[in-house]
């Protein structure tokens, strides 16, 4: 089945590490996103990349570190700098078509520090 | 960027009863989206209605948009228990591929 696959579900971090969520996309989308989702908050773009190649922040970026080498893979590394990591992750990924653009997500990643 | 912006926030109702949900978005756009959320798994793309639409209809959803206000609404007709779930709506601005995203609307309905 066509789809977004991310992972790990739940990773733990402790304090000063940095840790990688994969995600994966088999829709052959261009465009993939990273969502950093708070308990009971609305959704808050984190990097998003247009095409292999090529990312731009979005509105929460500090912190965060991507790569975009291949079209299906889009992996989001939170490093240490990241002070309040703690949160729910959501990798999406973008169909372009004539009656708008559609946005396809992951099952998401839950990192909690301990 | 533009935020679309969902109330009321949360929304208990009964079986059978229907759920209306509204979001407000400050700039111009291209179309208005909804997604559904459940507890601890990704959104789910429901309905999409163009900035030249007024109504647009999918099941038991009916969604409105009425740009001179820059709102929409969500109706959720008869609704099930498997209708709870968290509703986003989201904008797409002209020449932008970044959906930006409400708050959502936590709906929780009573069997």
């Amino acid at each position: 089945d066509g789809g977004i696959t991310q992972s790990p579900k739940y990773l733990f971090r402790k304090e000063g590490q940095n840790v990688t969520l994969s995600c994966e996309q088999n829709l052959n989308h261009d465009a993939m996103y990273w969502y950093r989702q708070d308990p009971g908050q609305g959704l808050r773009l984190i990097y998003y990349s247009q095409i292999v190649n090529d990312f731009q922040k979005g509105d929460i970026a500090e912190g965060y570190s991507v790569s975009r080498e291949k079209k299906e893979s889009f992996p989001l590394t939170v490093t240490s700098a990241q002070k309040n990591p703690t949160a729910f992750y959501l990798c999406a990924s973008l169909r372009t078509g004539r009656s708008g653009n559609t946005i396809y997500f992951g099952e998401g990643s839950w990192l909690t520090v301990v | 960027s533009q935020q679309g912006e969902e109330d009321p926030q949360a929304l208990s109702i009964q079986e059978g009863e229907n759920a209306t949900m509204n979001c407000s978005y400050k700039t111009s756009i291209n179309n208005l989206q909804w997604y559904r959320q459940n507890s601890g798994r990704g959104l789910v793309h429901l309905i999409l209605i163009r900035s030249n639409e007024r109504e647009k209809h999918s099941g038991r959803l009916r969604v409105t948009l009425d740009t001179s206000k820059k709102s929409s609404s969500l109706l959720i007709t008869a609704s099930r228990a498997a209708d709870t779930a968290s509703y986003f709506c989201a904008t797409d601005a002209e020449g932008n591929n970044r959906l930006a995203f409400g708050k959502g609307n936590q709906v929780v309905v009573i069997p």
